[in-house]
């Protein structure tokens, strides 16, 4: 089966960096999602990763080592609207390879502090 | 575009009770979800689709039922309520070109008593 480990708390403060960790165990790997979660909202789809290295999408950038079933999720110039809820997900072939659900980690909330 | 809506937004039910999630998508996903959100443990699927009279399990589908007569619903039924599918619900949707990027409806609150 699928295991995702992400921290369950992280706080930094307003204008800082701050890099969420998620390392996930699979048998089969296709690609890692970030979703973005406000307390009593929907997730948000944030990035997607398929191949190792960096994406960046603005504030926004996620990372992925395949080799390390690794990857991060980095938000830059934090603002108070960043604190939320961040979840990873991964998609593998444990699900099926004509199926296309994912597999959430149980989420990082952040806590953007003046 | 309204994207993804479920109704209702809140429900309390009582132990032994049914009730329909509804759930219904406009952008012309063949791929649809339903998970639940329990505090702390993240999302977890119940069932899904790819698509119209095409359903299956997910990790957690014991008291659900769900169908899929058309493209844009996916209802979820639940049968004989228990305090244990007290949580929040969500349904989803993804293209296939695009299906890590799930769009997500507003969620249902549920509680049993």
């Amino acid at each position: 089966g699928q295991s995702l480990e992400q921290p369950s708390e992280v706080t930094a403060v307003e204008g800082a960096i701050v890099q969420i960790n998620c390392t996930y165990q699979t048998s089969g790997f296709y690609g890692l999602s970030w979703y973005q979660q406000h307390d009593g909202g929907a997730p948000t789809f944030l990035s997607y990763n398929a191949l190792d290295g960096l994406e960046e999408t603005g504030r926004f950038s996620s990372f992925l080592s395949r080799s390390d079933s690794y990857g991060y999720l980095l938000l830059q110039e934090l603002q108070m609207k960043d604190s939320a809820s961040y979840f990873c997900a991964v998609r593998d072939r444990a699900s099926g390879a004509g199926s296309y659900q994912l597999t959430f980690g149980k989420g990082t909330k952040l806590s953007v502090i003046p | 575009n309204a994207g993804v809506t479920q109704t209702p937004k809140f429900r309390i039910l009582k132990i032994g009770q049914s009730m329909t999630l509804q759930c219904a998508q406009d952008m012309n996903h063949n791929y649809m979800y339903w998970y639940r959100q329990d505090p702390g443990m993240g999302l977890k699927l119940i069932y899904y689709s790819v698509g119209a009279g095409i359903t299956d399990k997910g990790e957690v589908p014991n008291g659900y039922n769900v169908s899929r007569s058309t493209t844009e619903d996916f209802p979820l039924r639940l049968e004989l309520a228990a305090p244990s599918q007290t949580s929040v619900y969500f349904c989803a949707s993804s293209s296939e070109d695009r299906y890590y990027g799930y769009t997500f409806g507003s969620g249902t609150r549920l509680t049993v008593v």
